[in-house]
């Protein structure tokens, strides 16, 4: 059974620092990887997704590794701002024949980035 | 674009009583799935279907019934709610049937059952 873990759990920033969040599974077989931003209160936003055969996706001031060998991917933000402040998730979509798709998701780091 | 609308986003219940969430998307989406987040339990998988007049369980479907009878809904049904059934519940739903594929969530549905 899949398990992915996100260290740190928190993780809080002056505004203009570069950060990474780190993800971690156990199960190398995925078809893909997303990133996901929620807000409080919100549903979750969609920020990378990066499929199995390729190694980074960027977006902006984000961009994302995956490593599926060694069941790892980082989420690196540059120049952090304010409005960063979220919890971001991330997610692996199992290779195996009875998947369906299905997403196991990770506990989420919680952003806050002070101005 | 609508997206995925999801409907009550807000609903209160008594132990026992029963309620449907539905789901809406507007993409022309084959998959659709029902998870449950709570604290400390990340979000975790209750029901999906892999398209039109087709269901499977997922990791906790033990209280929940879905039914998918147009592909644009899924819905969700508590026959007899239960305290432990108070969370947020998110619809997904994607595209593609393998490989590529973003998944698109709903705001949410926060249920509290006393």
């Amino acid at each position: 059974k899949q398990e992915v873990t996100q260290i740190p759990a928190a993780l809080s920033v002056p505004e203009g620092e570069n950060l990474v969040l780190n993800c971690s599974f156990t199960d190398s077989a995925i078809y893909n990887l997303q990133w996901f931003r929620q807000d409080p209160g919100k549903g979750l936003t969609s920020l990378l997704l990066i499929q199995s055969s390729q190694r980074e996706q960027t977006s902006g001031r984000l961009n994302a590794s995956l490593d599926k060998s060694s069941g790892r991917s980082t989420l690196y933000i540059a120049a952090s701002q304010p409005g960063d402040s979220a919890t971001y998730l991330c997610a692996t979509r199992g290779a195996g024949g009875t998947s369906y798709g299905k997403l196991t998701f990770g506990q989420g780091t919680i952003l806050t980035v002070h101005p | 674009n609508a997206g995925v609308t999801q409907t009550p986003k807000f609903r209160v219940l008594k132990t026992g009583q029963s309620m449907t969430l539905l789901c809406a998307q507007d993409m022309n989406h084959e998959y659709m799935y029902w998870y449950r987040q709570d604290p400390g339990m990340g979000l975790r998988l209750i029901h999906y279907s892999v398209g039109e007049g087709t269901t499977a369980k997922g990791e906790v479907p033990d209280g929940y019934n879905v039914s998918r009878l147009k592909k644009q809904n899924f819905l969700l049904g508590l026959e007899s709610a239960a305290p432990s059934q108070t969370s947020v519940y998110f619809c997904a739903s994607r595209y593609y049937p393998e490989g590529a594929g973003e998944l698109f969530f709903g705001e949410g549905s926060r249920l509290t059952v006393l």
